[in-house]
């Protein structure tokens, strides 16, 4: 159990298109769920919180209207990356924490974005 | 701020051998501290935490880590690592199990044959 899910894996998008990347919980629900950014040999760094039925919570320098959240259900977080551009290529993971029981936290296995 | 420090970029051991891999944190509060290890590929998996209790974790696959309040510390151990070991660690630090973390910039250990 508590498994999450990304979709897509890997995408590669032309500059000034969007994309969106999927978050799932496949087994649980999670209240929470947060968006990491990675760089090649980097750490993850917190891009925002998500809350279901809730704006979500940028972290300092993240540009909320690059960088869209949206938590429509308790299984499902996502992430529109709008007018991309290359330096917006990376590593973006989610994580899904626990509405109830050991509150832990899960990660998904990310999603490689790259612009070109 | 909050903070986590890995020293160690990149470590390689022999298959066999022992492991520490250290780990440095700055927190205002109590903090819960954790130990991620992150494989090509995969979702970051977690290994241990620890908020309260006995400062020696033990955690899955072997490995156990220390908490020592006076430094400041979380390294982690394992007595004989396994050459499967071989992967990305990143120590990180919360103000709970389900809440935002900060991460720590990651060891990667290499393990020899």
């Amino acid at each position: 159990g508590a498994v999450v899910s990304q979709h897509p894996s890997w995408v590669i998008c032309k500059s000034g298109t969007s994309v969106k990347i999927e978050c799932r919980s496949l087994d649980f629900q999670a209240t929470t769920m947060f968006w990491y950014r990675q760089f090649p040999k980097q750490s993850l760094m917190l891009m925002a919180t998500s809350n279901e039925g809730s704006k979500a919570t940028y972290e300092q320098g993240v540009e909320k209207d690059k960088f869209l959240i949206n938590h429509a259900s308790l299984t499902l977080s996502t992430l529109t990356v709008t007018s991309a551009h290359p330096e917006d290529s990376s590593f973006y993971i989610c994580s899904a924490a626990r509405t109830s029981g050991d509150e832990e936290q899960y990660f998904g296995p990310g999603t490689r974005l790259t612009v070109t | 701020a909050q903070s986590v420090t890995q020293p160690d970029i990149h470590i390689t051991v022999s298959e066999g051998a022992s492991l520490e891999l250290r780990c440095n944190y700055s927190y205002g509060a109590t903090p819960y501290l954790f130990w991620y290890v992150q494989s090509p590929g995969q979702g970051l998996q977690l290994l241990l935490k620890y908020f309260s209790g006995d400062t020696l974790v033990q955690g899955i696959k072997g490995f156990e880590a220390e908490f020592k309040r006076s430094q400041s510390s979380f390294n982690l151990r394992k007595p004989s690592v396994h050459w499967s070991d071989a992967a990305e660690y990143f120590c990180a630090v919360g103000a709970g199990t389900a809440s935002k973390l900060t991460f720590g910039t990651g060891t990667r250990l290499q393990v020899t044959l």
